[in-house]
């Protein structure tokens, strides 16, 4: 099962809305409404913003946000912020009953 | 709270065996799936394996298949991990990590996501 394939790095100002695309396959994102989003902060463990596709968990910030078109996904980061300084990946469940997640983005607040 | 904890790992030599453990607290473990999820120095996350919440079904990443076995202990609140044939590229910070709901349904299970995530232990392979 290939990585869901990110752009290596995004930028924005603070304050700026910034988008991380995430595609995959008919097999994987294409297939399912069960993408999500996790963050991770230098030497952290990764953290859930997003899941099944649009879905944030209790206490993720309103500036975060998904969707999905085809067999690709995107976050959305409204608002940005000095603290959204991290790497993002996608994940995905796959028609091979495994999971796959995508191979990153770091995002710079400039 | 809430909590997942990894130990088990160090720095173990290409060949030999390694058993990973996951102690979870604060949430009923018998209800989840769990997953071990992998991140080698510098790299992406990678998913590894993944067990059902009763134990029955188990899956694994082409790269682990054969060589890692997934199990679970529901009295011991305690996921394991037993890693064999170990290799350098096995190198890396392994985390468990629980789905992020409820299902006792889905046949084969289905992997949702993960909403809670230990800090991780490290395994270096190398000679």
């Amino acid at each position: 099962q290939s990585a869901l394939t990110q752009p290596a790095s995004v930028s924005g100002s603070p304050g700026q809305s910034i988008t991380i695309s995430c595609t995959g396959t008919s097999t994987d994102v294409g297939g399912y409404n069960y993408v999500s989003w996790y963050q991770q902060h230098p030497g952290k463990a990764p953290k859930l913003m997003i899941y099944d596709v649009t879905y944030r968990p209790s206490g993720v910030s309103d500036r975060f946000s998904g969707s999905k078109s085809g067999t690709t996904a995107s976050l959305t980061i409204s608002g940005l912020q000095a603290e959204d300084e991290a790497d993002y990946y996608c994940g995905s469940y796959t028609s091979s009953n495994t999971y796959v997640f995508g191979t990153g983005t770091k995002v710079t607040v400039v | 709270q809430v909590q997942l904890v990894e130990s088990g790992g160090g720095v173990v030599q290409p060949g030999r065996s390694l058993r990973l453990s996951c102690a979870a607290s604060g949430f009923t473990f018998s209800n989840y799936a769990i997953s071990w999820v992998r991140q080698a120095p510098g790299k992406g996350l990678e998913w590894v394996s993944a067990i059902s919440y009763d134990g029955t079904k188990k899956y694994y990443a082409d790269a682990v298949k054969g060589r890692f076995t997934i199990s679970r202990d529901d009295p011991r609140n305690t996921l394991y991990l037993q890693m064999n044939s170990l290799r350098a590229e096995d190198t890396a910070v392994y985390y468990c990590a629980r789905d992020l709901r409820v299902d006792f349904w889905s046949d084969p299970i289905i992997h949702y996501g993960v909403d809670v995530w230990g800090q991780g232990t490290t395994i270096t392979v190398s000679s």
